[in-house]
């Protein structure tokens, strides 16, 4: 069974901070995605990584996947109150698993104070 | 507006009493699946359809039905509810690529089971 274990579970940083999201596996993917998701919504894509090694930047949000397609993070640059939200990742697995089964992790709960 | 609506979005019933929730996409996307989440194991995949009466079985598939008779709609089907099935349901769609799965869920809709 592919996981995707995503850390921290809880970030409360204050506007201006640094913070990074870890999404960690043993297992490689074809692509890993990130979400956000507000309080009584669905999730909303931001990004898609696809080649190990790639990082995509999205303003303040930057997305790196890992060399072996195991991993990936988010860092965002001065965090703003409007970055509050739940983030998390998914990946897809092309290759080995199912085409269209997407993992998700647990997600992170970000809260950024003003 | 390209969009994925739910409906109900909320919704309370007994344990027993047969429910339907109706999912519906206008992006003519093959793709489309079923999640529920919950605090703290996160958003778990129920079922998935890849095409019109293709249908395959997620992570959490037990006591849920579903049916892909039209492109655009997929509605998951609970024929005797239970009090663990209390949960929040999204579904969403996706236009399949190579390597990629890029979901566009519903608002979700929040159902409780007595």
């Amino acid at each position: 069974t592919q996981l995707l274990e995503q850390s921290p579970q809880f970030l409360s940083i204050q506007e201006g901070e640094n913070l990074t999201v870890y999404c960690n596996s043993s297992s490689v993917f074809s692509s890993l995605q990130w979400y956000r998701q507000e309080p009584g919504e669905g999730p909303v894509l931001l990004v898609t990584v696809v080649t190990g090694g790639e990082v995509k930047k999205l303003k303040r949000l930057t997305f790196q996947f890992g060399d072996a397609r195991k991993d990936s993070s988010l860092h965002i640059t001065a965090a703003q109150p409007g970055d509050t939200g739940l983030y998390l990742c998914a990946g897809a697995d092309f290759y080995g698993g199912s085409q269209g089964n997407l993992i998700f992790g647990k997600g992170t709960k970000l809260s950024v104070k003003p | 507006e390209a969009q994925v609506t739910q409906n109900p979005r909320y919704l309370i019933t007994v344990t027993g009493k047969k429910l339907t929730v109706t999912c519906s996409q206008n992006m003519n996307h093959e793709y489309m699946s079923w999640y529920r989440q919950d605090p703290g194991l996160g958003l778990r995949q129920i079922y998935y359809s890849m095409n019109v009466e293709v249908t395959d079985k997620g992570d959490v598939p037990e006591g849920y039905k579903v049916s892909r008779k039209e492109k655009r709609n997929f509605p998951l089907i609970l024929e005797s509810p239970s009090p663990n099935q209390t949960s929040l349901y999204f579904c969403a769609s996706s236009q399949l690529t190579v390597y990629k799965n890029i979901q566009y869920f519903g608002a979700g809709t929040r159902l409780s089971v007595l």
